[in-house]
């Protein structure tokens, strides 16, 4: 009966290292969705993965930014050469079957830092 | 591309009055849900309620209701009876029912909401 999962939970990296950041969605959801969170920018969508389609990737800032999601489950998000504009809180939900009037269930994030 | 606008930043209600936070958002598609969602401290967001575009009729969910006003493209949320756990950011979302765009929720700037005693 566990949630959204989100690891790790704080990460500090320097500019121009490579980070991951792990979701681990509701067992059975077939949608997973990535989001950021930045004072400057609001709440942005990066990516949506619905079960076996190709992944809906409009929302991913540049092409530092990438995403899996493997087996149907976990999902990583990997930033690569991090900036300082990258500093956020990065979000995962999941959700049933990705329908439109789903609840998405959020996990608590994981806050990035870049120096 | 979809807007949410909340142009309240920040609202506070004292404990068991009732408080009515504000969104508009901009679109041309005429099948759509609206959303509100709690983050509390703790990061982790949460639906408080949602409402179906097509239905006239205003969500509630126990001391949560929507006033939606489609023609004005306006779903105000309303807290009755608040409690000191109802202090949050509420973001107001919006998702489209279908089209390229399905997957994704836009959401406003959000409303930071203080409860007092």
């Amino acid at each position: 009966g566990a949630g959204v999962s989100q690891s790790p939970s704080n990460k500090v990296t320097e500019k121009g290292k490579d980070v991951e950041l792990r979701c681990d969605p509701i067992s059975g959801h077939t949608a997973l969705y990535w989001y950021r969170q930045s004072l400057g920018q609001g709440l942005e969508f990066l990516i949506y993965f619905q079960g076996n389609s190709a992944p809906d990737k409009s929302g991913l800032p540049s092409d530092r930014f990438s995403a899996e999601r493997t087996g149907g489950s976990v999902s990583t998000l990997t930033i690569q050469r991090t900036q300082q504009e990258d500093s956020a809180v990065y979000l995962c939900a999941s959700s049933n079957s990705g329908g439109a009037w789903e609840t998405q269930y959020f996990g608590p994030g994981t806050r990035l830092l870049v120096l | 591309a979809q807007t949410v606008t909340q142009s309240q930043p920040e609202m506070s209600v004292q404990e068991a009055e009732t408080v009515t936070l504000s969104c508009t958002y901009d679109t041309s598609e005429s099948d759509y849900y609206l959303f509100w969602y709690k983050q509390p401290p703790s990061r982790q967001m949460i639906l408080v309620i949602r409402q179906e575009a097509y239905k006239q009729q205003n969500a509630t969910e126990n001391r949560f209701s929507v006033n939606f006003q489609k023609a004005a493209k306006s779903f105000s949320l309303k807290i009755s009876d608040s409690q000191l756990g109802d202090a949050a950011m509420y973001f107001c979302a919006y998702r489209s029912a279908r089209g390229s765009t399905l997957g994704r929720l836009y959401f406003g700037r959000g409303t930071q909401l203080t409860v007092w005693p």
